[in-house]
């Protein structure tokens, strides 16, 4: 069974500071992996993923995560938040013909 | 852009009703999916629903659930005799056929029981 870890429920940074979201998974296989953010009252929308390939990926508003097998992590970082980065991301894991399992969340507070 | 449409934004029913919560799909996608989201809880996955059946589904997804795709465009969630716990908001997501693909996910349904 697979299963996807999100380390820190909250994360709080200043605006212009490294935001580090921490994932774990557990899979059997080498699954895909896939970051997704949900601003207030809104539904979930995806910020990056990976499949095959190269283990840095790049997604939109600035963000990138990178895949290492061998701590089964796939963290997201962004060099220097923004205000308007404040929202709820979810790590979610897929193998081949399963559906998205997704981790418990991380809500991003960001300060000025 | 093509996008996934909820309908209602929010359902409101008397614990003990039947309600069903209404999804198009982006239109050359095949594989559909439901989700829900607790409030202050992560998204959990109920059901996938391929070919016309379904191919997987989570332990939530017991016989108070069932998933139709009336027609080419439609895929409704239904969910007899609601009990308070059912409280939540209700994603449908749909997904091309390569494999590689992700799944796109609608704005939700606001589902409260009363």
């Amino acid at each position: 069974a697979q299963s996807v870890t999100q380390l820190g429920s909250h994360v709080s940074v200043s605006e212009g500071a490294l935001v580090l979201l921490r994932c774990n998974y557990s899979s059997s296989v080498p699954p895909y992996l896939f970051w997704y953010v949900q601003y207030p009252n809104q539904g979930l929308q995806l910020l990056l993923k990976y499949t095959t390939g190269a283990t840095l990926v790049k997604g939109i508003n600035g963000f990138e995560a990178e895949f290492k097998k061998s701590e089964t992590s796939f963290h997201l970082t962004k060099p220097s938040a923004h205000m308007s980065d404040a929202a709820e991301y979810f790590c979610a894991v897929r193998q081949a013909g399963t559906a998205l399992i997704f981790g418990k969340g991380t809500t991003l507070s960001v300060s000025s | 852009e093509p996008e996934v449409t909820q309908t209602p934004s929010h359902q409101v029913t008397q614990m003990g009703q039947e309600v069903i919560l209404r999804c198009v799909p982006i239109s050359n996608h095949l594989y559909f999916y439901w989700y829900r989201q607790i409030l202050g809880q992560k998204v959990e996955f109920l059901v996938s629903f391929y070919n016309n059946e379904i191919s997987e589904k989570s332990e939530i997804f017991d016989d108070q659930f069932s998933v139709e795709r009336p027609d080419g465009s439609n895929f409704t969630l239904k969910i007899r005799s609601t009990k308070l716990e059912d409280s939540a908001m209700y994603f449908c997501a749909s997904r091309g056929t390569g494999e590689l693909s992700e799944a796109f996910f609608g704005q939700g349904t606001r589902l409260t029981v009363v």
